[in-house]
This record gives structure tokens, sequence and C-alpha cells, in this order.
């Protein structure tokens, strides 16, 4: 099973600055990895896919980068609807699909 | 416009059995493969299972190997997620989520890019 680790935990950053979370996969997933964004109280919703693509209706402030192991998500400018938990999931070797334990970005 | 929504959660004893449902509209449904998702509330994702479009194609996590099973209804436009001999520990936010579409050469390598809202199963005694 690959194994998903998201860094930092919990991030804290001020409206208007960049975010940049990181997230390691235990062996190589090529560029597998897809981003998503939940919100408390709603579902997860597809951020970034393939690595650095931007799934439909995604604003072009997110950007997405890495393959094999190491990935990052990147928020260019913070907006206050960004503040939320943000995981990593790997979809290259299944069963099972693997997601990170998620970052939480807070508002600083 | 793409809706997934989950029924069946509910309260339920260890070692006793639960059957999700998750209807869908606003796509072709019979031409893609569908996921279901759990969530601990307050904790993170795990993926539990998946099919083909055609049923062909399932997958689970070791977790419920065994214990469940996914299957679809194409007429009625319905995946469903049969659980047995529950578990204190499957207790969580179950979420079907949308997978490709039958002729995606990548085939279940892909993420999921439309979740319903969730169905919550407690089982406890």
């Amino acid at each position: 099973e690959v194994v998903m680790t998201q860094s930092p935990a919990t991030l804290s950053v001020s409206p208007g600055e960049r975010a940049t979370l990181s997230c390691r996969a235990s062996q190589s997933v090529s560029s597998n990895l897809a981003w998503y964004q939940q919100k408390p109280g709603q579902a997860p919703r597809l951020l970034i896919y393939a690595a650095s693509a931007r799934a439909t209706g995604i604003p072009a402030r997110f950007s997405g980068s890495g393959s094999g192991t190491d990935f990052t998500l990147t928020i260019s400018s913070l907006q206050s609807e960004d503040f939320a938990v943000y995981y990593c999931q790997q979809y290259d070797d299944w069963p099972p699909y693997t997601f990170g334990q998620g970052t939480k970005l807070e508002i600083k | 416009e793409v809706q997934l929504v989950e029924s069946g959660g509910n309260l339920v004893q260890p070692g006793r059995s639960l059957r999700l449902s998750c209807v869908a509209s606003g796509f072709t449904f019979e031409d893609y493969a569908m996921h279901w998702v759990r969530q601990v509330p307050g904790k993170g994702l795990e993926w539990v299972s998946g099919i083909s479009w055609n049923s062909d194609i399932i997958g689970f996590a070791d977790s419920v190997e065994g214990r469940f099973t996914i299957s679809r209804d194409n007429a009625k436009n319905s995946l469903y997620l049969q659980m047995n001999s529950l578990r204190v520990e499957d207790t969580a936010l179950y979420y079907c989520a949308k997978g490709p579409v039958y002729y995606d050469v990548n085939g279940f390598q892909n993420s999921f890019d439309n979740w319903g809202q969730g169905t919550l199963v407690s089982v406890s005694s």
C-alpha cells in the first residue's frame, strides 16, 4: 500500500499571502496524484488531478506540481473561502487508493 | 449538474448489516466507474470500494474485504454498498464518488471528480 504523508498538519497564513502544501508518497506514483479541498460540513471537492491539472471551475490561483514521490499544492493569493482542509490522494496503485492525513489551512 | 445522493445510514449494533444506496443524476451513470469513500467525523478520508461501469472490475480496502460488497443497478442509476458483520470501527460518514468514464485510457488510474454529501453509519451496542 502506498502511504501518503502531508505536511504540515496545520498551516497558518494571512489572506492575500501564498500557501504551499506538501505531499509525499512512500513510492513513486508517477503523476497520478490528486488534491481535494474539504470545508466543514461539506464533501471533498476535486481541485487538481494528474498532479498539475486544475479540475473544472477551479480558480487559477490553485496550482499543483511534482511527480514521482514529491508533490506540492500552491495557492497563490489566499482568499477567505480557501481556508479548509486539503487532502492529497494517489491513484497510481490500487486497490487501495490512499489519501494523506490532510493539511488544515487556517487564517493567521 | 452532477448529483449524488446517499442514503441508508443508521445506528446499528456490532455484527449487524446495513445497505447503503447512492442515486446519481446529471450524467450517464452507466458509463462511469463509482466508488465509496468513508470518513470518521473529524478524521481523514479512507477509500472503501470501487466498481467499474459494467461491474467487471471491483476492489475493496483490506479493512472491509470479505464483509462488504459493492454493486450497481445501471437501470436505476444506483450504486450500493452492502455492509455485513459491522464493527465499531466502521462508524463513519460514507460518501459515494464518481470515477472515470469507461473509455478513459487511464482506467481506474483516475481521481474522483464528484462526491455526494454522505450518509452516516454508526455502529455501537
